[in-house]
C-alpha cells in the first residue's frame, strides 16, 4: 500500500515569491493534515482539510492557504515568502471517519528561501 | 493552552542498555496520545496510539504506556537501529479532531 506522497521533496525560493506543494495521501483516507517542521519551533499544525473543506487552522498569518479536491489529494500556498518559511513542510493522511485515529505523514518538502 | 513536553532532550544508550523516554501533557481533555519516531530526511512514522489512563501497547522492543498525565516509551535492549527523534503528540477533545499538538522530541542514540 503506498504511502503519503509529497512532492517536490525540495524547494529553493526567494523572498517574495510564492509556493505551492502536493500533497497525495494513502488510498482510503480522506483527511490531510499539514504541518511545518523547523529547529525552533517543532512540529506545528497549519491546517486540516476533510471532504474538501477546511475543518481547522493553525496559528499561522493568511499567507498560508490550503485546498483539497474531490480525489482528497491536498495543495498548500504559500504566498509572499518570507526568510522565515524555511522549513520541512509535512502533510498528515488519515480515514478521517473517527477522530481520533493515527496519522501517517509522508516525508516532506523541504523549502529553502534564499 | 495544551503543553507536551518531552524528556530527555537527548539520549545515548548503549547497545542492550534498556531505558525510558517520558512524555508529559496538560490538556482539558485527552482523545488520543501518539508516538511516532522520526529518521533524519523522513516524515515521523507511526508508532502507537494510546487513549486511557493504564493502556498499554508493545511493538518488538518498545512499549508505552498512558497516565493521566504522561506517557512512557520504554525501550527495552535497545539496537542502533533504534537510535531516531522520538515525538509524542496529542488530540485533544475541544480542538479538531484531527489536530496535533507536538513535544519536541527526544533524540536517541544506541551506539554499537
Amino acid at each position: 500500500k503506498a504511502g503519503v506522497t509529497q512532492t517536490p521533496r525540495y524547494l529553493i525560493k526567494t523572498r517574495g515569491q510564492q509556493v505551492t506543494l502536493s500533497c497525495s495521501p494513502i488510498s482510503g483516507h480522506r483527511s490531510v493534515s499539514w504541518y511545518q517542521q523547523t529547529p525552533g519551533q517543532g512540529l506545528q499544525f497549519l491546517f486540516e482539510y476533510f471532504s474538501e473543506t477546511q475543518r481547522n487552522k493553525g496559528n499561522f498569518p493568511g499567507r498560508f492557504s490550503g485546498r483539497q479536491f474531490s480525489n482528497s489529494r491536498s495543495e498548500m500556498n504559500v504566498s509572499t515568502l518570507e526568510l522565515g518559511d524555511s522549513a520541512l513542510y509535512l502533510c498528515a493522511s488519515s480515514l478521517g471517519t473517527v477522530g481520533n485515529q493515527p496519522q501517517h505523514f509522508g516525508d516532506g518538502t523541504r523549502l529553502s528561501i534564499l | 493552552e495544551d503543553q507536551v513536553t518531552q524528556s530527555p532532550e537527548a539520549l545515548r544508550l548503549q547497545e542492550g542498555e534498556s531505558s525510558s523516554l517520558n512524555c508529559s501533557y496538560t490538556v482539558s481533555g485527552l482523545r488520543g496520545l501518539f508516538w511516532y519516531r522520526q529518521d533524519p530526511g523522513k516524515g515521523p512514522e507511526f508508532l502507537f496510539t494510546l487513549y486511557s489512563a493504564g493502556e498499554e501497547k508493545e511493538k518488538e522492543r518498545l512499549k508505552a504506556t498512558l497516565t493521566k498525565k504522561e506517557s512512557f516509551l520504554h525501550i527495552t535492549a535497545p539496537k542502533p537501529e533504534d537510535s531516531a527523534t522520538y515525538l509524542c503528540a496529542v488530540q485533544e477533545y475541544t480542538t479538531s479532531a484531527r489536530q496535533l499538538t507536538f513535544g519536541s522530541g527526544t533524540q536517541l542514540t544506541v551506539l554499537p
